[in-house]
């Protein structure tokens, strides 16, 4: 059985950058886009972006300027990062697979920016 | 962008009663990348919906999907009180970004 689970720090202050890992354990790695979503408190989902093994990416253009998605094949793992984070960043993070549709999702990481 | 409106912005029933759930598109969507999630309050999305009707793997046969082009249904025949939750529709995967609606609540009586 396929699980994700993700890693990072949880609290930050503005300007600092958001990190964040997902592991992919129990199933294959290739041939699927892995992406990174985000919800603020108590409002919808919005994505941020997707890597597949080979390293093809795509970002949301409203995130782009500040976010980088990277892979390592070798540990089955793919991370987020993102740049000069305010309090509009607060939010929970989730890891999810993609198959054009999210099918398999981390347990999220609630990241709050605050100084 | 796709822009997905989604409505009610809450639904108020009883159980056992038939909950109809609206997802309207700004652009075409193909049927094929338009999916349904449920989440519930301290959990992360549950995939209900796949290409806009085909159920998800353990997904109860109440839940079914349908839609094409720009107007999308998600349809509840009997609610349980399990069935609480906020839903989202969701499109992909033809130009970044992949876009949600805003969710609609189902509250049961």
């Amino acid at each position: 059985q396929v699980q994700l689970q993700q890693w990072g720090a949880g609290l930050l202050k503005p300007s600092e950058t958001l990190s964040l890992t997902c592991a992919v354990y129990g199933g294959s790695f290739s041939g699927n886009y892995w992406s990174w979503l985000r919800q603020p408190p108590g409002r919808g989902l919005e994505w941020i972006g997707e890597i597949n093994q080979s390293g093809s990416i795509k970002y949301s253009p409203s995130l782009k300027s500040r976010v980088t998605i990277s892979v390592d094949t070798s540990n089955n793992q793919f991370s987020l990062r993102l740049t000069s984070v305010t309090a509009a960043d607060t939010a929970v993070y989730y890891c999810a697979r993609n198959r054009d549709f999210f099918d398999l999702w981390g347990r999220g990481t609630l990241v709050t920016v605050s100084s | 962008e796709i822009v997905l409106t989604q409505s009610p912005g809450t639904l108020s029933l009883s159980p056992g009663e038939r909950a109809t759930l609206s997802c309207k598109a700004s652009q075409s969507v193909s049927s094929s990348l338009l999916a349904w999630y449920q989440q519930k309050p301290g959990q992360a999305p549950r995939l209900l919906i796949f290409g806009a009707s085909s159920r998800a793997t353990g997904i109860p046969d109440r839940f079914s999907g349908s839609g094409s082009g720009t107007d999308f249904t998600l349809t509840i025949s009997r609610l349980d009180p399990e069935d609480s939750a906020v839903y989202y529709c969701q499109q992909c995967c033809t130009s970044p970004p992949w876009t949600f609606g805003q969710g609609t609540k189902v509250e049961i009586k």
